[in-house]
């Protein structure tokens, strides 16, 4: 597609309940990223992927959080044992490399857990 | 990365240019700044960035001070949809371990018809 594209785009589920979330990054783009941005605040740093390197994963909140991107196509943000606190919307992004720092942010998926 | 200060709210009136300041007094010589927008509830979009010349694109203006300590945006003519939160960013240019954007509280511009 012309932009990255995230799925769902809404997703309420129940504690203790796990959940994937789906990134599309822009064709070509080596580049991803995941962010968080809970109600009211800034964004956050989850992980990066780049290529066929080993990902940072400097930013996931703890064990709960993993994330996996096959090559430079899909990737997968789950969330084991989702805790209210996860409640957030789940931005991804792509850019064309690792020296831009143009990234392209998909809408985000809102997720809510009761 | 460097920290950056911006003002946490502006308004301006529709039609008029808005100036949106940031200071980046810590920035190092191989630093760039960039300028980001969010709309309620939209993923961040990125507006235009610099390094030491100041540069314009369709969307904006960026104005870099000659000691790079401080920038401003500028939106020409703003318009209601350009209601948003702006973030300014500093960003080392090669990656390596500082690829990352981290993203402050930014400013709510808010345009007035």
């Amino acid at each position: 597609g012309a932009g990255v594209s995230q799925s769902p785009s809404n997703k309420v589920t129940e504690k203790g309940k796990d959940v994937e979330l789906r990134c599309d990054p822009i064709s070509g783009h080596t580049a991803l990223y995941w962010y968080r941005q809970r109600l009211g605040q800034g964004l956050e740093f989850l992980i990066y992927f780049q290529g066929n390197s080993a990902p940072d994963k400097s930013g996931l909140p703890s064990d709960r959080f993993s994330a996996e991107r096959t090559g430079e196509s899909v990737s997968t943000l789950t969330i084991q044992r989702t805790q209210q606190e996860d409640s957030a919307v789940y931005l991804c992004a792509s850019s064309s490399g690792p020296y831009t720092g143009e990234l392209f942010f998909g809408e985000g998926s809102r997720l809510t857990v009761l | 990365d460097a920290k950056t200060t911006q003002p946490t709210s502006m308004d301006c009136a529709e039609g008029r240019a808005a100036n949106l300041p940031c200071n980046h007094s810590t920035i190092s010589g191989n630093e760039y700044v960039y300028w980001y927008r969010q709309i309620h509830s939209q993923g961040p979009q990125y507006i235009i960035h610099g390094l030491k010349n100041n540069e314009t694109n369709e969307m904006a203006s960026l104005i870099i001070t000659e000691d790079r300590k401080s920038s401003t945006l500028i939106l020409p003519h703003a318009t209601l949809r350009d209601t948003a939160v702006y973030y300014c960013i500093v960003r080392l240019y090669s990656g390596g371990s500082n690829y990352k954007l981290t993203f402050g509280k930014g400013t709510l511009l808010t345009v007035n018809p």
